[in-house]
């Protein structure tokens, strides 16, 4: 069966300081990835997807990158955080291709900065 | 209980009773939706989805039905149990996203299930 794993859980960092948040999948090949902001009481806003190593779609202008070095490896980072990108950082991950299938989550990392 | 997507994002009942999730969603062209279910502090969990081609999907203890006419969605929990606590919101695909599965999601509904 497929996992998604997050880390880390939970983060505080200093405004200026750089940020690596790291995703990975286990038990398929190929995945799309995502990752997304949740702020509290709103709905999920998609950041980044990724149907292939090195592809990266951006959907937001932002502070943020995202890359992916593996197949199933989704890596989100900062250069320099700002207080506005504090938030809940979810990644996602569905199976390639057309035809419409469920994305599946993580469980997030809580992201504060001071 | 029911609860009307955005207007109500609560809803209470109790342990035992049905519970009715609704969702109204904005592309008539969706033809996939996905109601989730969030937990405190975790990732949404996938519940049930639907191809617009149904009206009705049934799962264990939930049912979703969609009503395409009215672009309407809603999840039904049968005897809600205190473990069904939680934000449940549904998605509606981008018919146009090509390979990404491109998804919308909604704010979400809190329900919350009295002893």
């Amino acid at each position: 069966s497929q996992t998604i794993h997050q880390w880390p859980a939970t983060l505080v960092q200093p405004v200026g300081s750089p940020l690596s948040l790291e995703c990975t999948v286990e038990g398929t090949s190929n995945p799309n990835l995502y990752w997304y902001r949740q702020a509290a009481g709103r709905g999920l806003q998609l950041l980044f997807y990724s149907v292939g190593i090195g592809q990266i779609s951006s959907e937001v202008p932002q502070n943020l990158s995202a890359s992916r070095p593996q197949d199933r490896q989704f890596i989100l980072s900062s250069k320099k955080l700002l207080l506005s990108d504090s938030g809940f950082y979810l990644c996602a991950w569905s199976s390639f291709g057309t035809g419409n299938q469920p994305q599946h989550f993580g469980d997030g990392t809580r992201l504060s900065i001071l | 209980g029911e609860s009307v997507g955005l207007h109500l994002p609560t809803l209470s009942v109790q342990e035992g009773d049905n519970s009715i999730i609704n969702c109204a969603y904005s592309n008539s062209a969706s033809d996939y939706f996905i109601w989730y279910k969030q937990e405190s502090g975790k990732g949404p969990q996938f519940i049930i989805d639907i191809r617009s081609n149904m009206d009705k999907r049934q799962g264990q203890r939930v049912t979703v039905l969609l009503n395409k006419t009215v672009k309407h969605l809603s999840l039904q929990i049968a005897a809600t149990q205190p473990g069904d606590s939680a934000v449940y919101f549904c998605a509606e695909n981008n018919p146009f996203g090509g390979n990404n599965n491109d998804m919308r999601f909604g704010a979400g509904t809190r329900l919350t299930v009295k002893p």
